[in-house]
Order: structure tokens, then C-alpha cells, then sequence
């Protein structure tokens, strides 16, 4: 079983939807989360990060942590054009961080 | 602010060739810094990483090697290509209070072995 999965997409959405992205887990012990956000041929773009459970909000977006059933999400509220892009999550684990495969996003006008 | 630099942007080269990337970052003393690779569809594969002036612990034995002569350079490097090395090189860092957390990216080398 793979630490970190992510579902590939790729993800179409009409403008102005709530896209949910998500990854599940396998250890119970990681405690920081994040999501990337990456555009073509560029470098991953630290979104958001969260610790333990909960939720954190910043903008449109907000990062969701189920520790209980080791789910991690980001929503997108709003969703624009501009937002097609692939968002990877990553998860502290140990000395390194764990990646997933990331999702591509499509927004269409 | 930090910046993170990375070259060069793009770069082919034949099999059996050496490399050499280089990383370095601005704005920050004593960085945690990180040398990845990603492949299409397999995500971020961490290649390197090193806590310091001639620290390097290496996640992924192959034919590549790094070093980091300075605080804020680290270098990615192989006597001799192989066509599965190509790909999309990134190298970020961390500020060293932060651990492992909380990585910036550079903007990239994407490296095609013909």
C-alpha cells in the first residue's frame, strides 16, 4: 500500500463550481499536511498546510483533515480558469515529505 | 523574501554525457535543501537532501550525486547519463527551524537524455 494516494483525474469543472480534492493515507502517525499547486512546466507552489485535524481556510480555499479516517481534502470555492493546475498533497513523514501523484484541475469558462 | 534559482531551464543531452544542475537560494542562512525528480504521472521522487555545508543523505541509490560547497548551493550532478534520468529536476528548500516542512520550490530543469 502506497503512504500517500491520490486519484490522477483529471478533474473538469465549469466555472464557479466547488471542486473537492482528495488523499488518503496510511499512517497514523503523520501530523502535517499539505497541498502544491503546480502549473505546467513550473516548479509546486505551497497552498495551504495544516496540522493534526481540522479545518484551515485562506481565501477560497480550505484544507480538510480527517485523522480518523486518514482522508485529507482541499476545496475550492468559487473555482476559476486560473485555477487549472495540478494540486499534489504531501505529507510530513519522518525526514522527508511524502508526495502524492497529484490531480489535474481543468477550470472552463 | 527568499528566492530560489535553478539552470539551467532546460537541457538535452546524450546518453553517456555528464550534468550538472545547479540550485541556489537567496534571502535565508542555513537552508535544509532538497533536490527532487518528477517523472510524468509518477509524481515527486526526493533524490537528495542536505542539512548542511557538505551534508548530503541520499534517498534513491542510481547514478547521481550531490553536493553542497556552499550554504545556500547544492548541485545535482552524473559522470554519465542514462535515458531514464530524463525528466523534470526540482530543487527546493526549507528554512532550518522549520524541519522538513514547508518546502519551496525552484522553478525547475527539465532534462531530456537522447
Amino acid at each position: 500500500q502506497k503512504e500517500v494516494e491520490q486519484d490522477p483525474g483529471p478533474l473538469s469543472v465549469p466555472e464557479g463550481a466547488i471542486v473537492s480534492l482528495n488523499c488518503t493515507y496510511s499512517n497514523s502517525a503523520f501530523q502535517y499536511f499539505m497541498w502544491y499547486r503546480q502549473y505546467s512546466r513550473k516548479g509546486p507552489e505551497l497552498l495551504m498546510y495544516t496540522y493534526s485535524s481540522g479545518n484551515k481556510e485562506d481565501g477560497r480555499f480550505t484544507a480538510q483533515v480527517d485523522k480518523s479516517s486518514k482522508y485529507i481534502s482541499l476545496f475550492i470555492r468559487d473555482s476559476q480558469p486560473s485555477d487549472s493546475a495540478t494540486y499534489l498533497c504531501a505529507i510530513v513523514g519522518g525526514d522527508k515529505l511524502i508526495f502524492g501523484t497529484g490531480t489535474r484541475l481543468q477550470v472552463f469558462p | 523574501s527568499q528566492t530560489i534559482h535553478q539552470w539551467p531551464a532546460t537541457l538535452v543531452q546524450p546518453v553517456g554525457s555528464p550534468l550538472s544542475l545547479e540550485c541556489t537560494v537567496e534571502g535565508t542562512s542555513n537552508p535544509n535543501l532538497y533536490w527532487y525528480r518528477q517523472a510524468a504521472g509518477r509524481g515527486l521522487q526526493l533524490l537528495f537532501y542536505s542539512v548542511g555545508i557538505g551534508q548530503i543523505s541520499s534517498e534513491v541509490p542510481q547514478n547521481l550525486s550531490a553536493s553542497r560547497p556552499q550554504d545556500r548551493q547544492f548541485i545535482l550532478s552524473s559522470k554519465k547519463l542514462l535515458l531514464s534520468d530524463s525528466g523534470f529536476y526540482l530543487c527546493a528548500w526549507t528554512a532550518r527551524d522549520r524541519g522538513h516542512y514547508e518546502q519551496y520550490f525552484g522553478p525547475g530543469t527539465r532534462l531530456t537524455v537522447t
